[in-house]
């Protein structure tokens, strides 16, 4: 079935730093990529959409300056927090697919 | 706005006994009504969905039919089993079926003992 990797699964890093995520579709192509976050014991919140070669669509309150997303290939998608803080540790998932969704495991940041 | 509220967790059950998780919704028109299951150290997989109201959704021995009446997509099993130890998350969308714009519950999370 369909396979979406993210990396790295978890993240450690000092406050003030830039992080990047990657989310790789692995059997198929994803012209449309989700990044989602996840706060402990809360519901997965969509950050923003991820298109293949055009600008990413985000959802309100989320700031683009901050979480920097590219699509540059039909199977990756990166998420960069910059100038990250303690605020920004979390939980961040992807997925992809067209008729269903297949889901990456996760990639914790811890922001210390 | 659209919600999902579910039941809060931990939920813990002995094999072969009966599970319920409920979950109700807040949403305008006709949402899609999904369960989704994350087991440890894995992503979310979809375990069933429904699609408009009276509809019954099932997978891997779990149901849950989509009440308009009562706003609710409450996940049933007759007999869990310690495989069956995950996270669960009920979640809709009102977007013509894009599973991208899914809004989530808050997840419950399931332990089986043997």
């Amino acid at each position: 079935g369909a396979v979406v990797s993210q990396h790295p699964s978890w993240v450690i890093c000092k406050s003030g730093t830039s992080v990047k995520i990657e989310c790789r579709s692995l059997d198929f192509q994803a012209t449309t990529m989700f990044w989602y976050r996840q706060f402990p014991k809360q519901s997965l919140m969509l950050m923003a959409t991820s298109n293949e070669g055009s600008k990413a669509t985000y959802e309100q309150g989320v700031e683009k300056d901050k979480f920097l997303i590219n699509h540059a290939s039909l199977t990756l998608s990166t998420l960069t927090v910059t100038s990250a803080h303690p605020e920004d540790s979390s939980f961040y998932i992807c997925s992809a697919g067209a008729n269903v969704l297949t889901f990456g495991a996760g990639s914790r940041l811890t922001v210390l | 706005g659209d919600s999902v509220t579910q039941m809060e967790g931990p939920v813990t059950l002995s094999e072969e006994a009966f599970l319920t998780i409920n979950c109700t919704y807040t949403a305008t028109g006709y949402p899609s009504l999904f369960w989704y299951v994350q087991y440890p150290g894995e992503g979310l997989q979809l375990l069933l969905k429904a699609t408009k109201a009276d509809d019954k959704g099932s997978n891997k021995g779990f149901e849950a039919t989509y009440r308009k009446e009562t706003t609710s997509f409450h996940l049933e099993k007759g007999s869990v089993q310690v495989s069956d130890s995950a996270v669960y998350f009920c979640a809709l969308t009102n977007y013509g079926g894009s599973q991208g714009n899914l809004i989530f519950g808050k997840g419950t999370k399931l332990s089986v003992k043997p």
